[in-house]
């Protein structure tokens, strides 16, 4: 079946730097990728979709200069959280669609 | 905009026996798709079921089947025979069948497990 893997796993940064977390399909080409975030014990919230070749459609009230995502090739996507502040730490997880929709398995990003 | 309610932050249920989990949702399409993804601690996504909502059977996965009620927007989960494997946090999610196909969850339910 499809694979979605997501990298890293977890990561600790400094406050005031940048952070990539790569999601990356694996048996299958995905022309549209999808990141979310999930807070503590809350639900999934849609952050923007990624599409190969063109510029990501970022959901309303999130910051596409804080929050960059490339998507250069049909099996790689990246999210990159620039100068990130505490309040940044979250999970955050990525989607390939591809028959259906694979999700990774996350990251847990913690700004200290 | 499509919205998607989960009422029950959360449910127990005893081993071996049968539990429902709500989930309601608006929407003006008449093409979508509904599902339920458990996220145990691992917090991996799982695909448990999907529904087409054009089709009025109900979906079942082995002891995993939905009650799909489309003139009242309701997609209740039924697990039959619960294991204790079943406890995680289930969330019911709405999909268009066009346009941007992205989805949007509703809040979760989380779900005990008693041995």
């Amino acid at each position: 079946g499809a694979v979605v893997s997501q990298h890293p796993s977890r990561v600790i940064c400094k406050s005031g730097t940048s952070v990539k977390i790569e999601c990356r399909s694996l048996d299958f080409q995905a022309t549209t990728m999808f990141w979310y975030r999930q807070f503590p014990k809350q639900s999934l919230m849609l952050m923007a979709t990624s599409n190969e070749g063109s510029k990501a459609t970022y959901e309303q009230g999130v910051e596409k200069d804080k929050f960059l995502i490339n998507h250069a090739s049909l099996t790689l996507s990246t999210l990159t959280v620039t100068s990130a502040h505490p309040e940044d730490s979250s999970f955050y997880i990525c989607s390939a669609r591809s028959h259906g929709y694979t999700f990774g398995s996350g990251t847990r990003l913690t700004v200290v | 905009a499509q919205t998607v309610t989960q009422s029950q932050p959360e449910m127990s249920v005893q081993e071996a026996e049968t539990v429902t989990l709500s989930c309601t949702y608006d929407t003006s399409e008449s093409d979508y798709y509904l599902f339920w993804y458990k996220q145990p601690p691992s917090r991996q996504m799982i695909l448990v079921i999907r529904q087409e909502a054009y089709k009025q059977q109900n979906a079942t996965e082995n002891r995993f089947s939905v009650n799909f009620q489309k003139a009242a927007k309701s997609f209740s989960l039924k697990i039959s025979d619960s294991q204790l494997g079943d406890a995680a946090m289930y969330f019911c999610a709405y999909r268009s069948g066009s346009g941007t196909y992205k989805y949007i969850f509703g809040t979760g339910t989380r779900l005990k497990v008693l041995a």
